[in-house]
């Protein structure tokens, strides 16, 4: 039969806000964490990272935050623009792991212009 | 800017018939990757590969797929007997070092009727 796919959480801002995506993992054994973007018909871009040893990373823009403790990650976009509009992921590295990268569900933002 | 280049866009084949789909990492990149995302759902890892053979793979990467590298500048995949559950956007990727930032290509849709 058709397989369903996944409903996508979505966000939406308005232009000039701040837009906050947040993601939990749950293998304690990740050390490494990612996000890319998506835009429709193209590959995952890669936006950010931050290692297991950090709490906090910043780029052009974006801010992510990383909590070992209850592992949870969020990637947050300054002054939102409408090219921002796009799907989010996270996605993780098990440290056992060479090279294998696990991708969570993503979140759709739609930015409001 | 370099960029990984996936080669065809759209491939549609018939069920049982083999495809092989081509990339171009980026030039000066050691680590390879193959990952594949069925509609409407979350990217999923298949394979890397380094130093010219496979480093980790996944429970989807069974016997009916196979990877190459034929040549100093192609990575492919083979998918032998496709099926139609094998109809999905395969992205191809690859990084400069191990557990470095993954640069996807813009994918190649593959149906498989």
């Amino acid at each position: 039969g058709e397989s369903v796919g996944l409903h996508l959480p979505t966000l939406s801002v308005q232009e000039g806000d701040n837009s906050i995506i947040n993601c939990a993992y749950s293998n304690s054994a990740s050390d490494y964490f990612i996000w890319y973007k998506q835009e429709s018909g193209k590959g995952p871009q890669f936006i950010i990272d931050i290692r297991s040893n950090m709490d906090k990373r910043q780029g052009q823009r974006v801010t992510v935050l990383l909590n070992k403790t209850v592992k949870h990650l969020s990637l947050q976009i300054a002054a939102t623009q409408p090219g921002d509009s796009a799907v989010y992921f996270c996605a993780e590295k098990d440290s056992g792991g060479y090279q294998k990268v696990t991708f969570g569900i993503g979140t759709k933002l739609q930015v409001i212009p | 800017e370099p960029e990984v280049t996936q080669t065809p866009s759209h491939q549609v084949t018939q069920m049982g018939q083999e495809v092989i789909l081509r990339c171009v990492p980026i030039s000066n990149h050691l680590y390879f990757y193959w990952y594949r995302q069925i509609l409407g759902q979350k990217v999923e890892f298949l394979v890397s590969f380094y130093n010219n053979e496979i480093s980790e793979k996944s429970e989807i990467f069974d016997d009916q797929f196979s990877v190459e590298r034929p040549d100093g500048s192609n990575f492919t995949l083979k998918i032998r007997s496709t099926k139609l559950e094998d109809s999905a956007m395969y992205f191809c990727a690859s990084s400069q070092r191990q557990g470095g930032e993954a640069f996807f290509g813009q994918g190649t849709r593959l149906t498989v009727v």
